[in-house]
């Protein structure tokens, strides 16, 4: 079965800063990849789909990176909205659809 | 404006059944795929089952720790996609939520999901 690691678990940060979230796939994905925010209470967003596509209406603050096993999550300045849980997703292997653990971005 | 709602959470016995529903609005719902995840309290979203669209044969996918338990299904003609949920566990307590399907850029992703339905299983 294909694992998801998320490097940090959790992560304090300011507004306006540059902030990089990483998935790790235990096998090769190619591009199957999507991100995940979640806030509490609240339905999953989808912001990236295809490794790197950001999703429409998605802020252009957010992009995605990687193939293969490694990706990246990249909030390029932090807003106040944007403390949240964000999860990764492989979209092809075995078993699929499945997600990483989360990384939780709170206030510094 | 596309809507997901879903319903028939509650609390429910160990060993006990219950059948969640998904009622879409605002797109084509026979032409997509549908998800169903949950969140745990204290843990992090888990992928539960998929069925793609009638054109594609709905074709279903299940996670291992439903396996045999649940059973997705679909009434197109309602626009409701269901989540059957037999022999409940406790760690079977969670939020549910049913997402849209996409196919794109030869892959499936949910680009929308609904707020979600609470399932407590508790004696």
């Amino acid at each position: 079965d294909i694992q998801l690691t998320q490097s940090p678990s959790f992560l304090s940060a300011s507004v306006g800063d540059r902030v990089t979230i990483t998935c790790r796939a235990s096998q090769g994905i190619s591009s199957y990849l999507a991100w995940y925010q979640q806030k509490p209470g609240k339905a999953p967003e989808l912001l990236i789909y295809a490794a790197s596509t950001l999703q429409s209406g998605v802020p252009s603050r957010f992009s995605g990176s990687g193939s293969g096993t490694e990706f990246t999550l990249t909030i390029s300045s932090l807003q106040p909205e944007d403390f949240a849980t964000y999860y990764c997703q492989q979209l092809n292997g075995y078993p699929r659809f499945t997600f990483g653990p989360g990384t939780k971005v709170h206030i510094k | 404006e596309v809507q997901l709602l879903e319903s028939g959470g509650g609390l429910v016995e160990p060993g006990r059944s219950l059948r969640l529903s998904c009622t879409a609005s605002g797109f084509s719902f026979g032409d997509y795929a549908v998800n169903w995840i949950r969140l745990a309290p204290g843990k992090g979203l888990e992928w539960i089952s998929f069925i793609k669209s009638k054109i594609y044969g709905e074709t279903i996918e299940y996670a291992a720790s439903v396996k045999g338990r649940f059973t997705i299904s679909r009434d197109d003609s309602k626009s409701i996609a269901y989540l059957q949920m037999d022999s409940l566990k406790t760690e079977d307590t969670a939020v549910y939520y049913c997402g849209r399907g996409v196919y794109n850029s030869n892959m499936y992703y949910s680009d929308s999901w609904g707020q979600g339905t609470l399932v407590t299983v508790s004696s």
